[in-house]
């Protein structure tokens, strides 16, 4: 069957500090892959996704990257967190020509 | 990618159904009524989908109406674990491509002892 691991479950980090969030997909190949990003008592921002190894669309401008180095992992970055950075982040997934997403538990980040 | 508009928050007693509405007059013929929940602090997790028959499955019944303007969730036998955020999303069902999912705010449930 197919899972999703999304680390670390909980970040603090410093304004200025660098980050990277990993998500990988056991049991596929060829997903679509997604960063979302959940203020809180917010709904859900669509930051980046992904239908293949280093294509990367971007939803909005913003001080976070995106990669994909291999099929089933996608990483978010930032090179200088920003206070507004601060959020609950999800990665998801989507199998190829497939509309239901599933979701990794998800990352909460404080910048302090 | 039509909107949706769903109450805030609603409750419901432990036991009872549950009834979540969604509107979505502008939705065009190609589209699909998608339900997710997302139980606090965590990931989003797919209900149910459709286009313009009633659905059930294990989880849930979703039911459009025949104009398709508005869906139902329900829940038959709600439980405390079913309090939850749900998000009812529709967007047309690509077939290759990026399947990107816009959520809204949902409708908070809380199940009542």
């Amino acid at each position: 069957s197919q899972t999703i691991h999304q680390w670390p479950a909980t970040l603090v980090q410093p304004v200025g500090s660098p980050l990277s969030l990993e998500c990988t997909v056991e049991g596929t190949s060829n997903p679509n892959l997604y960063w979302y990003r959940q203020a809180a008592g917010r709904g859900l921002q669509l930051l980046f996704y992904s239908v293949g190894i280093g294509q990367i669309s971007s939803e909005v401008p913003q001080n976070l990257s995106a990669s994909r180095p291999q099929d089933r992992q996608f990483i978010l970055s930032s090179k200088k967190l920003l206070l507004s950075d601060s959020g609950f982040y999800l990665c998801a997934w989507t199998p190829a020509a497939k509309n239901i997403q599933y979701f990794g538990a998800g990352t909460r980040l404080s910048v302090l | 990618d039509a909107k949706t508009t769903q109450p805030p928050s609603m409750d419901c007693a432990e036991g009872r159904a549950a009834n979540l509405p969604c509107n979505h007059s502008t939705i065009s013929g190609n589209e699909y009524v998608y339900w997710y929940r997302q139980i606090h602090s965590q990931g989003p997790q797919y209900i149910i989908h459709g286009l313009k028959n009633n659905e059930t499955n294990e989880m849930a019944s979703l039911i459009i109406t025949e104009d398709r303007k508005s869906s139902t969730l329900i829940l038959p036998h709600a439980t405390l674990r079913d309090t939850a955020v749900y998000y009812c999303i529709v967007r047309v069902d690509r077939g290759t491509g990026a399947n990107n999912l816009f959520f809204g705010t949902g409708t908070r449930l809380t199940v009542i002892p």
